[in-house]
């Protein structure tokens, strides 16, 4: 059975850091690309961060580029998120999802149940 | 940067009426258009890629058409479980600026 499953989010302070985590089960991990996006309360999904198939290409939204580090390590089927500097507006449900292939540049295709984060001080 | 708006913001319909979401681009992305359905306290759910194509395990019900910037989902004979959001998304842009379109809640 295919699972995504994230963990990590936290109340943080503005400015503080948090680390996302997602592991995954019932297929072949290194395969496919992963993505994270976010849903802010009251608002629609947002593309966060992308990396492909051995993370040869990673990319960002202009809202997190330089404050926020996606990466995956395949022998333990995981991927994470690594948010620096936060800010309230980074509040939000953030969605794991993998991808419909290898490429970054294709929809997600499965998504876990998300994990909260709220900045707040 | 590639706008995806999408229209009603809210759908009411009926169980077992049809429903017809739409979306447009503010400029041409040929067919690389996704949708997903979003239900109340779930992760998303990859609908259709390609404007056209249904994944596996999605009922035919629903279907996707559209090419270059305008594009729709429908879904016939609305069951209880398609009260939902639904989002398009283009990936002819890669790296996306604002990938997803706002929404449309059926209900």
């Amino acid at each position: 059975q295919v699972q995504l499953v994230e963990s990590g989010g936290d109340v943080a302070q503005p400015g503080k850091s948090l680390r996302l985590s997602c592991v995954v089960s019932g297929f072949k991990f290194e395969s496919f690309a992963f993505h994270w996006v976010r849903r802010a309360p009251g608002r629609g999904l947002e593309w966060v961060s992308s990396i492909s198939y051995l993370g040869a290409s990673v990319s960002y939204a202009d809202s997190v580029r330089g404050r926020f580090t996606i990466s995956r390590e395949d022998s333990k089927s995981s991927l994470f998120l690594q948010m620096n500097s936060l800010r309230p507006d980074d509040t939000a449900i953030y969605y794991c999802a993998k991808g419909l292939s290898g490429a970054d540049n294709l929809p997600p295709h499965l998504w876990g149940q998300g994990t909260l984060v709220t900045v707040s001080s | 940067e590639v706008v995806m708006t999408q229209s009603p913001a809210i759908l009411s319909v009926s169980p077992g009426e049809r429903a017809t979401l739409s979306c447009r681009a503010s400029q041409t992305v040929h067919t690389n258009v996704a949708w997903h359905q979003q239900r109340p306290g779930q992760g998303p759910r990859l609908l259709i890629f390609s404007a056209t194509s249904r994944v596996s395990d999605v009922p035919a019900r629903f279907s996707g058409r559209g090419s270059g910037t305008e594009f729709t989902l429908t879904i016939d004979n609305v069951q209880p479980e398609d009260f939902a959001i639904y989002y398009c998304q283009e990936y002819q842009h890669w790296p996306p600026t604002r990938t997803f379109g706002q929404g449309t809640k059926v209900e």
